[in-house]
């Protein structure tokens, strides 16, 4: 799987939009990126994916630029629960195998 | 969606006892678990892929031995810290892989505990 680099930390305030950045730039044409979230000493949390389009649903938005070197997770309106570590993980779709995570970028939503 | 259940949440024990940590899947029959440990501050590392019917698969520098994998059925893994001891102290999780639904769901996660 392609390696993917995120800052180690970010703060965002409650209520605006947490934008998180992700670079995966030797991402292979059929491998996708996911987004989890882990909440402290919770199990990760599934919030999206994507492989060349961007992507919404109730939780968040995935921005994936046209070359799919780089990506943007968006909290539309962060809450204090969404303080957590966010995990940016490129993958096969359906290959079976596990997921392999980096250090990933812990948020801080402050009021 | 798929739910994983994970019990214990959490365990304290002596040095030297054994643990078991059940792993269900209550929605979907999974061929394949995954077991992962995270130590404090740090990431998850997988510590094995676990088959239904068949030997469990573990990643490198993973004692076989001392973390027993079991896989019986489609909806039940366990996993059992054999003589544990106070470096086996971390938080275990484990994950069901849902195939065609290209996600992995994670259980809630077991702290243990080794005094």
């Amino acid at each position: 799987d392609a390696k993917t680099t995120q800052p180690t930390s970010m703060d965002c305030a409650e209520g605006r939009a947490a934008n998180l950045p992700c670079n995966h730039s030797t991402i292979s044409g059929n491998e996708y990126v996911y987004w989890y979230r882990q909440i402290h000493s919770q199990g990760p949390q599934y919030i999206i994916h994507g492989l060349k389009n961007n992507e919404t649903n109730e939780m968040a938005s995935l921005i994936i630029t046209e070359d799919r070197k780089s990506s943007t997770l968006i909290l539309p309106h962060a809450t204090l629960r969404d303080t957590a570590v966010y995990y940016c993980i490129v993958r096969v779709a359906g290959s079976g195998y596990a997921l392999n995570f980096g250090k990933g970028t812990s948020l801080l939503v402050t009021p | 969606g798929a739910v994983v259940s994970q019990h214990p949440s959490w365990v304290i024990c002596k040095s030297g006892t054994s643990v078991k940590i059940e792993c269900r899947s209550l929605d979907f029959q999974a061929t394949t678990m995954f077991w992962y440990r995270q130590f404090p501050k740090q990431s998850l590392m997988l510590m094995a892929t676990s088959n239904e019917g068949s030997k469990a698969t573990y990643e490198q520098g993973v004692e076989k031995d001392k973390f027993l994998i079991n896989h019986a059925s489609l909806t039940l893994s366990t996993l059992t810290v054999t003589s544990a001891h106070p470096e086996d102290s971390s938080f275990y999780i484990c994950s069901v892989n849902t195939g065609g639904t290209e996600k992995l769901f994670f259980g809630s996660g077991t702290q243990l505990s080794v005094l």
